[in-house]
């Protein structure tokens, strides 16, 4: 079956500190990975894919088929990082998100 | 950017009654839409997907003949919820997606919907 897994509800950490979302998937195929972020207030927003590999507001993420991860990683948090993450999973032939349950990250000055 | 608007943001109905919820994309032609649906603390579930001009595609176990979806242009797709209950209280999320499979996703802000 299909399943996005975040672990962490509530991530809080110091600005400064380096942050890492879990995201870890299920799927049988290979599936492209995204990472959502909703800032308070504003809507769902597209932050990365893996297929793009890029850095993204000082955000990376690399897929690990091995471990089935794609975690979402910052060396130095923000303040302005404090949002909503959402990961994400995508496969076949259509563009169907099933999304992880979501992960709030808290920056604390 | 590419902006998709839901309205209403929140509507509260009483049991029984319908409610209409729409998406539109404002300055691009959605292909595909996407409805989402989640409830508190919970991740986003997607509900259906519509392409335009044809019938919508609805996940296993959400029911087709309540949540009823039209896609009717490129720019507007509508979600209609027939008969509410307290328990279709939940959030509505629409995503739209213009060009291909690669092109990216745009979220509307969600329908806070409450039955009473």
């Amino acid at each position: 079956a299909q399943r996005v897994t975040q672990p962490e509800k509530l991530l809080s950490v110091f600005k400064g500190a380096p942050v890492e979302l879990k995201c870890n998937y299920s799927y049988s195929g290979s599936p492209e990975l995204f990472w959502y972020v909703q800032y308070s207030r504003q809507r769902l927003q597209l932050l990365l894919r893996h297929i793009s590999r890029e850095s993204i507001k000082g955000f990376t993420a690399d897929l690990n088929k091995g471990e089935t991860s794609f975690h979402l990683k910052k060396p130095f948090a923000q303040e302005e990082d404090s949002a909503m993450y959402y990961c994400a999973l995508s496969g076949g032939a259509t563009n169907k998100l099933i999304f992880g349950t979501g992960t709030l990250l808290a920056v604390q000055p | 950017g590419a902006v998709v608007s839901q309205h209403p943001s929140r509507v509260i109905c009483k049991s029984g009654t319908s409610v209409k919820i729409e998406c539109r994309s404002l300055d691009f032609q959605a292909t595909t839409m996407f409805w989402y649906r989640q409830f508190p603390k919970q991740s986003l579930m997607l509900m259906a997907t519509s392409n335009e001009g044809s019938k919508a595609t609805y996940e296993q176990g959400v029911e087709k003949d309540k949540f009823l979806i039209n896609h009717a242009s490129l720019t507007l797709s509508t979600l209609t919820v027939t008969s509410a209950h307290p328990e279709d209280s939940s959030f509505y999320i629409c995503s739209a997606q213009g060009g291909g499979l690669n092109s990216p996703l745009h979220f509307g802000n969600g329908t806070r919907l409450t039955v009473t």
